[in-house]
């Protein structure tokens, strides 16, 4: 089975900083990768997310993650955080699954906090 | 509807009572998935239906845990004889099949208070 880790729990930056959150993930086949945002009181939305090709993907808002299969990384970057980036990440993957499921493997999540 | 649905948004409830949450996926997704969201535990995964069909019901953690889907669209959880433990926001998400794509796209959730 996969499984995802996130090494940030919780992260502050001042804004204008650069952000960097790190996803490992376990698994030994094909995966698809995604990163999720919360912000507060919002449901999860989808922020970036891989499959195949460049594995330099872009995202919405000014995010953009790389894909490092022999590292089996997928860390989301933000050159320039803005307090409305304020929210908690999360790294998931989906692999294929004898049921077709694909279901999501989460990681624990990250909080990002702004500060103005 | 434009989204996924869920209700009720809230939910308090005493130990040892029945619970159900509702989930309306988004139209024509005919791949819905439950999930739940705990401070201990984060996000996992429950349960995953195909149409009507659940082929894949790993994730429920006891029998007092049950789930449904009629007509291929909407849902429902059911906790049996709660426990407090069963506290959390349960999330519902609905994905198309048609598309190669394996995005899901996530309800508001419904908050659980077991007391």
């Amino acid at each position: 089975a996969q499984s995802v880790s996130q090494h940030n729990h919780h992260v502050i930056l001042s804004e204008a900083a650069s952000l960097e959150l790190g996803c490992n993930y376990s698994y030994g086949g094909t995966v698809n990768l995604f990163w999720y945002v919360q912000y507060p009181g919002q449901h999860l939305q989808l922020l970036l997310k891989y499959f195949s090709g460049d594995p330099l993907v872009k995202g919405i808002k000014g995010f953009e993650a790389e894909f490092i299969k022999s590292k089996f990384s997928f860390n989301l970057r933000k050159p320039s955080v803005q307090w409305s980036d304020t929210a908690e990440y999360f790294c998931a993957v989906t692999a294929y699954s004898g049921a077709g499921s694909y279901q999501l493997t989460f990681g624990k999540g990250t909080k990002l906090s702004v500060i103005p | 509807g434009a989204g996924v649905s869920q209700s009720p948004s809230n939910k308090v409830t005493e130990k040892g009572k029945d619970v159900e949450l509702r989930c309306d996926p988004i139209s024509g997704h005919t791949a819905l998935y439950w999930y739940r969201q705990s401070l201990g535990q984060g996000l996992e995964f429950l349960i995953y239906f195909q149409g009507n069909s659940a082929p894949d019901k790993s994730g429920l953690p006891s029998d007092r845990f049950s789930a449904e889907r009629t007509g291929g669209s909407v849902s429902t959880l059911t906790i049996q004889r709660t426990q407090q433990e069963d506290s959390a926001v349960y999330l519902c998400a609905s994905r198309t099949t048609v598309s190669s794509y394996n995005e899901q796209f996530f309800g508001p959730g419904t908050r659980l208070t077991v007391l």
